[in-house]
């Protein structure tokens, strides 16, 4: 069965910190990965995903993510973190044959003080 | 461009009422899904449906019905509310099954 782990639970950093999420996925084929964020009171958004090809991705507001496929992880990064980066952040694996459910890890909180 | 809507977005019922969480999308895409999010467990799949009149349970259905007889709408029914429901209900949807969700902005549901 599938499973995503993300290591860190609460991450607090202050601004202009560096930032890397891990995320780790357990599933034995071709898979495609996300990176949701949901910040304060809202519902979740599209940071990024990874279907095939450069398995650097980059997606808004400065986030990227590696795949690494040796090691099953998908980890977020962002080089200089804002206030307003201040949010929960979810990875998603979805095996890429038909039918197949998307599964999130439990999320990782973030905060940044100013 | 109005996306994905949900309706309502706070409720309060009590055990044993029957509560029904509507979900509406104007992209007409073929999937829906309903997740819910508790703490510790992330966001876990509910039921999905791949077309009108075609749903699949997901990871955690025990409790609930969906029904879908129109592409846009796909609501989420809690036949007989337990505490254990009480949860942050999302609604998302997608073109094909293997492209990028979108999501409503939740419902919160507190069973008292």
């Amino acid at each position: 069965a599938q499973s995503v782990s993300q290591h860190n639970h609460h991450v607090i950093l202050s601004e202009a910190a560096s930032l890397e999420l891990g995320c780790n996925y357990s599933y034995g084929g071709t898979v495609n990965l996300f990176w949701y964020v949901q910040y304060p009171g809202q519902h979740l958004q599209l940071l990024l995903k990874y279907f095939s090809g450069d398995p650097l991705v980059k997606g808004i507001k400065g986030f990227e993510a590696e795949f690494i496929k040796s090691k099953f992880s998908f980890n977020l990064r962002k080089p200089s973190v804002q206030w307003s980066d201040t949010a929960e952040y979810f990875c998603a694996v979805r095996g890429n044959q038909a039918g197949t459910a998307l599964i999130f890890g439990k999320g990782t909180t973030l905060s940044v003080s100013s | 461009d109005a996306g994905i809507t949900q309706s309502p977005r706070y409720k309060i019922t009590e055990t044993g009422r029957q509560v029904t969480l509507m979900c509406h999308q104007t992209w007409s895409h073929s999937y829906m899904f309903w997740y819910r999010q508790d703490l510790g467990h992330g966001l876990r799949l509910i039921y999905y449906s791949a077309a009108a009149d075609i749903t699949d349970k997901g990871e955690v259905p025990d409790g609930y019905v969906v029904s879908r007889s129109k592409t846009e709408n796909f609501p989420l029914t809690l036949e007989s509310a337990t505490r254990s429901q009480t949860s942050v209900y999302f609604c998302a949807s997608s073109r094909e099954v293997q492209e990028t969700q979108y999501f409503g902005p939740g419902t919160r549901l507190l069973v008292l």
